[in-house]
Formats: structure tokens, C-alpha cells, sequence
């Protein structure tokens, strides 16, 4: 099936410094990336979608100038959380939509970032 | 937007006997509907889905049944086992975007 990477798995940053998050589809192209944000016993919750060539999407309430997302080719998506605080601290997960099966979504690893 | 609403949030089952997670959603386009199984630190597993043409689907101990109607799907795991033990997610897709339910810590009682 589709493979996303994402790199790296853990960070640890210092508070106001940022920190880029990369997401590869590695045997499909992806036009449209997803960026997810999990926080601990909870949910993942869309930030924004990344769209190939074009400016990404983000859902309500999340800062387009602190998490910058850059889709420059075909198979690589970035996220950039700039000037992190420790609220940051958070599991991030890209998606892809997988091209053959429809409907069907492929995760990468996450990251688990910790802002201290 | 979408809204995904799952129940319970807690389930605990003996080992052998079934268990059952459920979701309503709120956006009558959304089309289709996966489930997937998340362990501590881990990305989320797809384990089944379903598509809004269909109304019930069954993969060996796991089916996945959905009311178009009432807007509902569930989950059916049965001759739950250890393993089984982690956090479920429902999910809807509409409008390209996948909205997830809060999730269902299942853990199974040896």
C-alpha cells in the first residue's frame, strides 16, 4: 500500500525557536497533504490541508503564520511550527489520500514534539 | 462543517465477549466512513470502512454496520482478544476532509 514518512518521530525544541516537520509520500504522488495535531487522550484534529504549488488551507483558529506549511513537490509536505511555546507540545501526523484505493487515507509516523 | 460524535469514551470487555463503538455524524454528504485503531505513540491504523452505497461490512471478528438515514455506524468487534486492547476512532469523510470522532479506550479483560 501507500507509505507516508515523516520526520523526525520526536524533537525537542527550546521555547521560541521552530522546529520543520516533513512529510514524504515515497511510492505515490500526493497533490493534497494533511496536517494533524493530537494532543494527549485526545483526538486528531485537522489544522490544514496542503495543497502542491499552492497555499494550504487551514481550519479555523489555526495561525497560518505559526504553522507554516510549504508543499513544494509532488511527494513532500513541511510543516514549520515557529516561535513554539510549550502549548505546542503536541503529536503531529500528516495524511495522504491514498491514489488507489479510493477513499482510503495513509498516515505517517507522527512526530511528537515537546516545547520546554 | 462535519461533526463526529463517538460513544463511549471508556469500554471495558472480557475477553471473548464482543464489544461495540458508535458514531453519528451530522453532514449527510459525507460519504465514506473508516475506523481505525490507534496504540500509544503510534499513527492511526485503518482497520475497516465503509462507503455510503453499502450498508453493512464484515472482515473475519470485525464489521462495521451504518444507518444513512439516522445518520449512525458502529463498530462490532467479537471473541474480542488482548490485542484488541487500544483507542478506536470513527471517522467521515466530507467535503475531502476527514473529521474524527473522540475516540473509545477498549480494553480487554483477560
Amino acid at each position: 500500500g501507500a507509505v507516508v514518512s515523516q520526520h523526525p518521530s520526536w524533537v525537542i525544541c527550546k521555547s521560541g525557536t521552530s522546529v520543520k516537520i516533513e512529510c514524504r509520500s515515497l511510492d505515490f504522488q500526493a497533490t493534497t497533504m494533511f496536517w494533524y495535531r493530537q494532543f494527549p487522550k485526545q483526538s486528531l484534529m485537522l489544522m490544514a490541508t496542503s495543497n502542491e504549488g499552492s497555499k494550504a488551507t487551514y481550519e479555523q483558529g489555526v495561525e497560518k503564520d505559526k504553522f507554516l506549511i510549504n508543499h513544494a513537490s509532488l511527494t513532500l509536505s513541511t510543516l514549520t511550527v515557529t516561535s513554539a511555546h510549550p502549548e505546542d507540545s503536541s503529536f503531529y501526523i500528516c495524511s495522504a489520500r491514498e491514489p488507489w484505493r479510493g477513499n482510503g487515507y495513509t498516515f505517517g509516523s507522527g512526530t511528537r514534539l515537546t516545547v520546554v | 462543517g462535519e461533526n463526529v460524535e463517538q460513544h463511549p469514551s471508556t469500554l471495558s470487555v472480557q475477553e471473548g465477549d464482543s464489544a461495540v463503538i458508535k458514531c453519528t455524524y451530522s453532514d449527510s454528504a459525507s460519504n465514506y466512513f473508516p475506523w481505525y485503531k490507534q496504540e500509544l505513540g503510534k499513527r492511526p491504523q485503518l482497520i475497516i470502512d465503509i462507503r455510503s452505497n453499502v450498508g453493512e461490512k464484515k472482515d473475519q471478528r470485525i464489521a462495521v454496520t451504518l444507518n444513512k438515514t439516522a445518520k449512525h455506524f458502529s463498530l462490532h468487534i467479537t471473541e474480542t482478544q488482548p490485542e484488541d486492547s487500544a483507542v478506536y476512532f470513527c471517522a467521515a469523510l466530507g467535503n475531502e476532509k476527514l473529521t474524527f470522532g473522540t475516540g473509545t479506550r477498549l480494553t480487554i479483560i483477560p
